[in-house]
């Protein structure tokens, strides 16, 4: 059964930074391109960053670009996003998906003091 | 930027009848980078369709995408009462791999 389980989210004050980990099973990890998303409270779903399965190709929204970090550790079968400068607006929870597959469940990022 | 428009925003169905669903690029987008995610309540989304046609795994014959270019179409014959949903729309032909608006499906 392919599973994708984020962790490593929470509530941070602005400024702030957090790191996000998906850990993924039953696949073939290395084989496969990621991406993260969000989506805000009552809000769509927004694109933020996308990984290739060998870490040459990386893309950021601008939304996030500068301030989140996207990268995978192949051999734990890991995905990860460091967010720093953390905003108001960045408060959504946030999904790992493999492209064209399945997605995490999420986990809730809220940004306030 | 490739921003996809989805309509109509809200489509009003009864279980039985059929929904028709649209997503229009703004620009060219090959019809391999093209996807369809399902999206119900407290729920994360699922992937419905890839490369405009392909169901994924598990998905019912009831669901089909086609369309090219600019234009795709989600169709969803014989509601049933778990398909009322949110659904979008994602490219992947360029970063930044958006989605549309989202259009809810909801029961009339």
């Amino acid at each position: 059964e392919v599973r994708l389980v984020e962790s490593g989210g929470g509530l941070v004050q602005p400024g702030g930074s957090l790191r996000l980990s998906c850990a993924a099973s039953g696949f073939t990890f290395n084989n496969y391109d990621m991406n993260w998303v969000r989506q805000a409270p009552g809000k769509g779903l927004e694109w933020v960053s996308h990984i290739s399965s060998s870490s040459s190709a990386i893309y950021y929204a601008d939304s996030v670009k500068g301030r989140f970090t996207i990268s995978r550790d192949n051999a734990k079968n890991s995905l990860y996003l460091q967010m720093n400068s953390l905003r108001a607006d960045d408060t959504a929870v946030y999904f790992c998906a493999r492209v064209f597959g399945n997605w995490g469940q999420g986990t809730l990022v809220t940004v306030s003091s | 930027e490739i921003v996809l428009t989805q309509s109509p925003g809200t489509l009003s169905l009864s279980p039985g009848e059929r929904a028709t669903l649209s997503c229009r690029a703004s620009q060219s987008v090959s019809s391999d980078h093209l996807a369809w995610h399902q999206q119900k309540p407290g729920q994360a989304p699922r992937l419905l369709i890839y490369g405009a046609s392909s169901r994924a795994t598990g998905v019912p014959d009831r669901f089909s995408g086609s369309g090219s270019g600019t234009d795709f179409t989600l169709t969803i014959t014989r509601l049933e009462p778990e398909d009322f949903a949110v659904y979008y729309c994602q490219h992947y032909r360029s970063s930044p791999y958006t989605f549309g608006p989202g259009t809810k499906l909801e029961i009339k």
